[in-house]
């Protein structure tokens, strides 16, 4: 299957600072990338859907000035969290589409511990 | 309603059994319908993929649609301690993707 690497896989970070995690398709070019985070024992949440080159598209109730997302090539999109507090502390984790593909393929997701 | 009907579990089973893992859905555009299996601390990783009704089979793993019924199954045969994980089952139209919340699955030695 397609292979969507994703870095760092765990981050500390102390409070107040910002934090890029970078979502990879190693071997497809992704035209849609997606952005999840995920609570212990719950399912996905997604946070955003990002086609390349243009805006990302955030779902209700998430602060696009704060989990900022670039989707700048079709191998490569970040989310950067600023400005992190505890509450942030969580797992995310990204997929990504082909352009003619069906189904996504996820990355094997990124801790993030705020200090 | 949600779109995707999945029961959580947990469900425990001893190892070799066959296991049944269900999600029910409600929007009959639905078109394209995957598992994923995500162990504890990582990423889901995709188990299998099909769009029509009827069954699909991977060595162990056998993938059911009924579209008549909006229900999906996966059926794990011979079931082994490393199939312990949680199974999502998901479900598309276009470039929207829902899932369900996933069942957790032990398989006892």
């Amino acid at each position: 299957g397609a292979v969507v690497s994703q870095h760092p896989s765990r981050v500390i970070c102390k409070s107040g600072t910002s934090v890029k995690i970078e979502c990879r398709s190693l071997d497809f070019q992704a035209t849609t990338m997606f952005w999840y985070r995920q609570f212990p024992k719950q399912s996905l949440m997604l946070m955003a859907t990002s086609n390349e080159g243009s805006k990302a598209t955030y779902e209700q109730g998430v602060e696009k000035d704060k989990f900022l997302i670039n989707h700048a090539s079709l191998t490569l999109s970040t989310l950067t969290v600023t400005s992190a507090h505890p509450e942030d502390s969580s797992f995310y984790i990204c997929s990504a589409r082909t352009g003619a593909g069906n189904t996504i393929y996820f990355g094997e997701g990124s801790w993030l511990t705020v200090v | 309603q949600k779109e995707v009907e999945q029961d959580p579990g947990p469900l425990s089973v001893p190892e070799g059994a066959i296991v049944s893992l269900n999600c029910t859905y409600s929007n009959s555009a639905f078109q394209y319908f995957m598992w994923y299996r995500q162990y504890s601390r990582k990423g889901p990783e995709l188990l299998m993929y099909t769009y029509s009704s009827g069954n699909k089979e991977d060595g162990r793993f056998t993938a059911q649609v009924d579209k008549s019924s909006k229900y999906i199954s996966l059926f794990i045969r011979d079931s082994q301690p490393s199939d312990s994980a949680t199974y999502l089952c998901a479900m598309s139209i276009g470039n929207q993707f829902y899932f369900g919340t996933g069942t957790s699955l032990t398989v006892i030695p």
